[in-house]
Formats: C-alpha cells, structure tokens, sequence
C-alpha cells in the first residue's frame, strides 16, 4: 500500500532557528496536506497542497510540493515557542483515503 | 458552532471486555473517520465511511467495528478489548470523498485495556 515518509522523527532547535521536515511518498500523489498537533492535542489541518511544484506561505511557514509530486517539505522561519508540537504530512492517490506520516516532533527552547 | 466530539475522554478497562467509543459530529459531513495514535507510528485508519450505512476497513481493522446509522454518529467498537489496544483513538470528518478533502479532528479518547 501507500507509503508517506517522514524525517526527521524529531528535532530540537532554540527559538530563533529555522526547522525544516521532510515527506517522502512511495507513489504520485493527488494532494498533500500538513497538520500540526501540539501536546495533548489533536491534529489540525494546516494546509493543502495540490499542484506540482506549488510553493504556500502561512507567516513563518512555507510549504512545498515536490515537482513529481512525491514528496513534501514544510519549512519554519525563526521558531518561537508556540510552533511546538507534532508536524504531520498525509496525503493521497486518487479516491484513496489519507495516509499519514509518522509525524516529526518539533520542540524549541526559549 | 460546528464540532466534533469524542466520548469518554479517558476510558480504563479490562482485558475480554466489549468497548464503545463514541464519535459525533455537527458539520453534517459525509465522510467520517476512526485513527489510533501510538507512539512511533503516528496516526494509522482504523475504520471509515463514507455516508449512512456505509462503512470500510482502514489499516489497522481487526479487533474494531463500526457501524453508521446516521450522519453525525460513528461509534467504534472493540469487540474484546486486548492490551494491544491501548491507544489514543481518534475522530475524523471531512465534507467530500477520499483523501481530497480537510479533515477536523475531535478531542480523541485515551483508552487503557489492563
């Protein structure tokens, strides 16, 4: 079946750096999506991503959808403390349902 | 305002046992969605649907049926309960079909099967 690769599974940055995480797919997908659940949450839709080579801007936050459309990246500019928390990418082929990845735990120290 | 929610929030039971968690949803979706989360292994399908008397096998199927009698209600149930079946439980919708669409999130359940 379908397979969404995450990495990296965890990283730990100072407020103020930047924080990249990376989505691998097995196959071309349809649409990415990117979620975000901080601790003792539940996940929350970030942002969708459709077209290849499609480049979103959230503030901070820049997402990116790979030109084969296998692969994805969300990227964080100057973390503060409020972007801790768990980053999930998911996406699709055709009519599939939604395979998520394992999820990369972002946390930053003041 | 719309919403979806998730009950119990905390559930501890015993080995054998049946459980139901309960799944309700305001936004009048279609599609609705059961996730466990574990750690290492982020969020895995357990069961879906797609509307009234719909329902499909996800990923992680055996041990847990649903059924849909209505729209806003998808209750999960674990037939007897195993220890391997701790986990956060989660709640999905999304308003159209497959993987193209937003999907919100309940609260989620923390199950303990001693």
């Amino acid at each position: 079946g379908q397979q969404v690769m995450q990495i990296p599974q965890y990283q730990h940055v100072q407020e103020g750096e930047d924080f990249t995480t990376y989505c691998n797919s097995s196959t071309t997908l349809s649409n990415i999506q990117w979620y975000k659940q901080r601790p003792g949450g539940h996940p929350v839709f970030l942002i969708q991503l459709v077209k290849s080579g499609e480049v979103k801007k959230q503030k901070r936050l820049t997402f990116q959808f790979g030109e084969a459309k296998k692969n994805s990246s969300l990227h964080i500019t100057a973390t503060q403390t409020t972007d801790v928390g768990t980053y999930f990418c998911a996406g699709n082929s055709g009519y599939s349902t939604l395979t998520f990845g394992k999820g990369t735990m972002l946390l930053v120290s003041p | 305002d719309a919403e979806i929610t998730q009950s119990p929030r905390h559930k501890i039971t015993e080995t054998g046992r049946q459980v139901t968690l309960a799944c309700h949803q305001t936004w009048n979706h279609n599609n609705m969605f059961w996730y466990r989360q574990d750690l290492g292994h982020g969020l895995r399908l357990i069961h879906y649907s797609y509307g009234v008397q719909d329902t499909n096998k996800g990923e992680v199927s055996d041990g847990y049926s649903v059924s849909r009698s209505n729209t806003e209600d998808l209750p999960l149930t674990l037939e007897s309960a195993a220890s391997s079946q701790t986990s956060v439980y989660f709640c999905a919708s999304s308003s159209s079909g497959g993987g193209t669409d937003t999907q919100y999130f309940g609260p989620g359940t923390r199950l303990t099967v001693l």
